[in-house]
This record gives structure tokens, sequence and C-alpha cells, in this order.
């Protein structure tokens, strides 16, 4: 069964970087775009970037852009997070989700379980 | 960028009733819609995607239409299991998330 499963999150202060993992596991992690979704605490979801199958098609929300990098090492089925210049406002649950189908861009299916980012002095 | 606007944000309903939350985009996104459901603490499900077509395992009281800029989710008889948070989800151009409308037991 397709799992994911973040990891990185924790406190930081602000300024202050982290880098976000997403493992794969339960399909053909090669053949999907891989995306990024973060919920801050009590507040609705935001798509934060997203990563092409192949990592040749890259975008990020305005929000992030500049500091956060997306990447993919397709051998080690695993997609993440570099999150720099972190401010309060980053704040959040990081999901990592896997598209509905393979090849294309759509709908996010499976979700990882997430990992919180605190950016607190 | 495509705003999505979500409309009731919070909806007050019993077992048994039909409700219908509807979103809005702010241009056209042909079908290019998802909805999902989320429950305190845990990740969202998806439930519809390509703003009709039910998701496996997911419950036929469920159902979803529209194309366009207008797009509802509507529940045909809610179950004690419905009352969550419900989000629909553009994308036809990156993506973006309406605000979310939360079910609660009336």
């Amino acid at each position: 069964q397709v799992q994911l499963v973040e990891s990185g999150g924790g406190l930081v202060k602000p300024g202050g970087s982290l880098r976000l993992s997403c493992a794969a596991s339960g399909f053909t992690f090669s053949d999907y775009y891989m995306s990024w979704i973060r919920q801050a605490p009590g507040k609705g979801l935001e798509w934060v970037s997203y990563i092409s199958s192949s990592g040749s098609s890259i975008y990020y929300a305005d929000s992030v852009k500049g500091r956060f990098t997306i990447s993919r090492d397709n051998a080690k089925n695993s997609v993440y997070l570099q999150v720099n210049s972190l401010r309060a406002e980053d704040t959040a649950v990081y999901y990592c989700t896997r598209d509905r189908s393979s090849m294309v861009r759509g709908a996010h299916l499976h979700w990882g379980q997430g990992t919180l980012v605190t950016v607190s002095s | 960028d495509i705003q999505m606007t979500q409309s009731p944000s919070t909806l007050s309903a019993s077992v048994g009733d039909r409700v219908t939350i509807t979103c809005r985009a702010s241009q056209s996104i042909s079908s290019w819609l998802a909805w999902y459901q989320q429950k305190p603490g845990k990740a969202p499900k998806l439930l519809i995607s390509k703003a009709s077509t039910l998701e496996s395992g997911v419950p036929s009281r469920f159902s979803g239409s529209g194309s366009g800029t207008e797009f509802t989710l509507t529940i045909s008889s809610l179950q004690p299991d419905d009352f969550a948070t419900y989000y629909c989800q553009q994308y036809n151009s990156v993506y973006s998330f309406g605000q979310g409308t939360k079910l609660e037991i009336k």
C-alpha cells in the first residue's frame, strides 16, 4: 500500500532553516508528481510546491518563492523541501502528497501524516 | 492566480439531512476541481476529483457537480462520520484551495 512518511520538522528560530523529507513506498515513485501542502494551526490548507515525476517541472506558491526549494531523488524514493529564511507565518503542519494518476499533475490522492514546523524565538 | 471561494464557511446540519457546499473559482477551471474531507488531527482525504468522479471507497451519498467557475459538493443523507471540514481545490492552473467549510452537528 502507498505510504508517505514525512520527517525533519521541529522548532526553529525566525530566519532559520530546515530540510523536510518524505519517504515514499508502495508505488513506482518516479512515475508520480509530488507536492508539499501545509496547514497552519487552526487554519485551512495551503499548497506550497510541486515537482514533476522527473523533477523537470517545479512550481512554488508566491508565499514561499525564493525561500523554499523542492527536490526529489527517484533512486531513494524521496522528496524534499528545503525551507530557508523561516518566518512565524511558516509555522504549520507540512504534508507530503502524491498525485492521483501517474505521469500527470492532478488531485492529491495520498497524504503523509504531516510534520510540524514551528518558527518561534 | 486563481482564487477559490467556498460557501458557507460553517454549516450546521442534522443526521439524515441533504447538504450542499458551493465552491466558486475566480476564472474558469474547466472540471479540474477536487473535494477533500478533513477530520481534526488527520490528513485530508480525497473524495472527488475532476469535479464529479468519486474516489474508490467513498460512499455514494457524496456527489460533485459543476464546471467552469461554479461547483457543488452534495451529501445526500448526512451520516455521523460526515461531520468534518471540506475543502475544494482547483488544479487547472497550479493549485489553490478554498478556505474550507466546517460541517457541524446541529
